[in-house]
């Protein structure tokens, strides 16, 4: 079974500060996880992901991601954000155990607000 | 090249009426998805196609849902006689194979409005 889960709802950050937002995470086996974006009344855009091997994964729009597999988190980060950063950012997660599931689990969505 | 695209963007309809929502994956993903989101919440997955493979349907919340995939091409999602809880985004995606380490290209999107 697999399951992940963004704690926070909405994170707020100002301009040029770093971000972070959270991502856990629940699977049987080795994990596929993977970071995507939504700019109002888009579709998801996708960030990056994590596979396997380095622990960190840089993705799109300078956006990074740091696993840790003691914690099963996958955190989303970036140095220093840019009000245009401003969206809903979605984890998402594939178990590979039994072969892997071909359908990943999203999480809740976390709102991202970057003030000028 | 051309992303997924989705169509209608926009649409309203009667309680009772069906609807049918259509999606145009990424020429050659054999991989497809639809997803629905309500409003304010994470994504609910309906249904799942690879290539000529039966369809994993496990998503569908009732038998008023029903999705076709012609071959590794066009796909259609019908709701019959829809009701006001079935308002929401409706999202397609798509994916070059099944490999899970595949991410997904979305749609952008059908806002379905059941009055």
């Amino acid at each position: 079974a697999q399951s992940v889960a963004q704690p926070e709802d909405q994170v707020n950050v100002a301009e040029g500060n770093p971000l972070t937002v959270k991502c856990t995470y629940s699977v049987s086996g080795n994990p596929y996880l993977f970071w995507y974006v939504q700019y109002p009344n888009r579709g998801l855009q996708f960030l990056l992901k994590y596979i396997t091997g380095d622990n960190l994964v840089k993705g799109s729009y300078g956006f990074e991601a740091e696993f840790n597999k003691s914690q099963t988190s996958c955190h989303l980060k970036k140095p220093s954000a840019l009000v245009s950063d401003s969206a809903l950012y979605f984890c998402a997660v594939r178990d590979l155990a039994s072969g892997g599931s071909y359908i990943p689990t999203f999480g809740r969505g976390t709102s991202l607000i970057v003030h000028p | 090249g051309a992303g997924v695209s989705q169509s209608p963007s926009n649409k309203v309809t009667e309680k009772g009426k069906d609807v049918e929502l259509r999606c145009d994956p990424i020429s050659g993903h054999t991989a497809l998805y639809w997803y629905r989101q309500r409003l304010g919440q994470g994504l609910e997955f309906l249904i799942y196609f690879q290539g000529n493979s039966a369809p994993d349907k496990s998503g569908l919340p009732s038998d008023r849902f029903s999705a076709e995939r012609t071959g590794e091409s066009v796909s259609t999602l019908t709701i019959q006689r829809t009701q006001q809880e079935d308002s929401a985004v409706y999202l397609c995606a798509s994916s070059p194979t099944a490999q899970t380490y595949n991410e997904q290209f979305f749609g952008p999107g059908t806002r379905l409005t059941v009055l």
